[in-house]
C-alpha cells in the first residue's frame, strides 16, 4: 500500500516563528487533506489540497503531486498552533469500494512556547 | 449543521464486555467511516460506508467487530468480547457524495475506548 512520511516527527519552535512541515507520499493520489488534532482529540480540517496550492490566515498548504510531496506553511505562529499535524491521502488507485480509504502519516507534534 | 457527532466521548470497560459506539454524520452526507488511533498513532482505517452499504472492512476489522449504518444515516460501530489492545480513540468521518474519489472528509470528535 501507499507510504506516508511526515517530517519532523516533533518541532518546537517560539511563539512568532514560521514553519513547514513536510509530507511525502509513495504513489499518485488523487486525495490529500492535512489536519490539526486538538489537545482533546479530535481531527480540524486544514486543507483539501490534492494538487496546487491554498491560504487561509497564516496558514498555507502547496502539493506537488507529480513530486508526490505536500507542505504544510504556519507563520507567526502561536501557542493555540500547538498538537499533532497529519497528512492523509488516498491513492490514484483506489476504486470505488476504497474511497473512504485515506492512508495517514505518523503526525508532526508542534510545540508553541510563550 | 453541527458537524460530525460521536457517542459517547468517553468510554471505560471491563475486559470481556460489549461496547457499543454511535456516530451521527454531517447532513446529507452519503458516506461514512470509521477509523481507529492508538496512541502515537496515525488513525487507521477501519470500514466504509455509502448509503448503508458497507464496501470495504480492514483487516483490522476483527470478527468481534461489526459496524452498521442500517438508513444510511448514523453507524454504529460494536465490539464484542472486548480485549486490552482494543483500547484506543475510535473516529468516524463523513463526506458528500461528490466525484468519485474527490470528495473532503470531516472528522467527529471521537470516543476514547479504555478497557480494564
Amino acid at each position: 500500500g501507499i507510504q506516508v512520511e511526515q517530517s519532523p516527527p516533533d518541532l518546537i519552535l517560539q511563539e512568532g516563528a514560521n514553519s513547514t512541515l513536510r509530507c511525502n507520499f509513495s504513489d499518485s493520489v488523487n486525495n490529500l487533506q492535512w489536519f490539526h488534532q486538538n489537545p482533546w482529540g479530535q481531527l480540524i480540517n486544514l486543507f483539501y489540497i490534492p494538487s496546487g496550492t491554498k491560504q487561509n490566515g497564516r496558514l498555507s498548504a502547496t502539493t506537488v503531486a507529480t513530486e508526490r510531496y505536500s507542505l504544510l506553511y504556519i507563520s507567526s505562529s502561536q501557542t493555540t498552533d500547538s498538537g499533532v499535524y497529519f497528512c492523509a491521502v488516498l491513492p490514484s488507485d483506489a476504486g470505488g469500494t476504497s474511497y473512504g480509504k485515506l492512508t495517514f502519516g505518523q503526525g508532526t507534534i508542534l510545540t508553541v512556547h510563550p | 449543521d453541527t458537524g460530525v457527532s460521536q457517542n459517547p466521548r468517553h468510554k471505560i470497560t471491563k475486559r470481556g464486555q460489549n461496547v457499543t459506539f454511535r456516530c451521527d454524520p454531517i447532513s446529507e452526507h452519503n458516506r461514512l467511516y470509521w477509523y481507529r488511533q492508538t496512541l502515537g498513532q496515525g488513525p487507521e482505517f477501519l470500514t466504509y460506508f455509502q448509503n448503508e452499504a458497507q464496501l470495504e472492512k480492514s483487516r483490522l476489522l476483527s470478527d468481534r467487530f461489526s459496524a452498521e449504518r442500517p438508513k444510511g444515516s448514523f453507524s454504529t460501530l460494536e465490539i464484542q468480547r472486548t480485549e486490552q489492545g482494543d483500547s484506543a480513540m475510535y473516529l468516524c468521518a463523513s463526506s458528500q457524495p461528490g466525484a468519485g474519489p474527490y470528495t473532503e472528509a470531516f472528522f467527529g470528535q471521537g470516543t476514547r475506548l479504555t478497557v480494564v
